[in-house]
């Protein structure tokens, strides 16, 4: 019953290339969020958006870049992965106003591999 | 700093037992709470949220108790199942206006049949 997707699934890709990891939601909300996680490690956020054109780094310092053009997208972008980038990437959305305390909905991650 | 702290050791129940889970903070006055699951390679799933003015709240098989004077959330599962194996994320969120929240590291449970 996922409302939010991430693509790819799986990615193994080498030293120096640019890649993008794709976040879309179908629930209209207005803020989205990109979090990193190792295994057995809390989710440290890394960027987030409150709205179109609207996006801020998160707690975490990361290379990565994000945009937000449109309200269902939430694209990330690593313009030359490194192995230290290797980790589990998680997309979120979260409405506002009332609805705002029905938590977060999460896509299913992209796990990314840096050789 | 801000920490959550959850059980890091893996919490073991037989089944139809109920399991209790613990997330105490330090540093943090959250208005709000929130209880994920996790399972391997998946995004976490929202399950409860409770307020710093509710004691506590229960959905099916969940309850969750909020003590803002001790700074500890209780998370329990009655008549668990081996379904429920999995690891419970606790979350904290400051107000109803700050969107972002931050995650303990979760506790990893095992039901045994």
């Amino acid at each position: 019953e996922a409302d939010i997707y991430q693509t790819p699934r799986y990615l193994v890709i080498g030293t120096g290339k640019k890649i993008t990891l794709e976040c879309s939601q179908t629930m209209g909300h207005d803020k989205m969020y990109w979090y990193q996680q190792d295994p057995g490690m809390e989710l440290h956020l890394i960027h987030y958006s409150y709205g179109v054109n609207s996006t801020e780094k998160g707690d975490l310092s990361s290379e990565s870049t994000v945009s937000r053009i449109r309200t269902e997208h939430f694209p990330l972008t690593l313009e030359s992965a490194r192995p230290s980038h290797t980790s589990q990437y998680l997309c979120a959305s979260s409405d506002s106003g009332q609805r705002a305390n029905y938590g977060y909905t999460f896509g299913s991650g992209t796990r990314l591999t840096v050789v | 700093s801000q920490k959550i702290e959850q059980n890091s050791e893996a919490l073991n129940i037989q089944e139809g037992k109920t399991a209790t889970l613990t997330c105490n903070y330090t540093n943090y006055s959250p208005a709000y709470l929130q209880w994920y699951r996790q399972d391997p390679g998946r995004g976490p799933v929202f399950l409860l949220l409770i307020r710093e003015n509710e004691k506590e709240k229960r959905k099916e098989r969940l309850k969750v108790t909020f003590d803002t004077t001790l700074k500890q959330s209780l998370f329990h599962i009655t008549a668990s199942q081996p379904a429920d194996s999995a690891t419970y994320l606790c979350a904290l969120q400051r107000d109803s206006s700050a969107s972002k929240i931050i995650f303990g590291s979760g506790t990893r449970l095992s039901i045994r049949p």
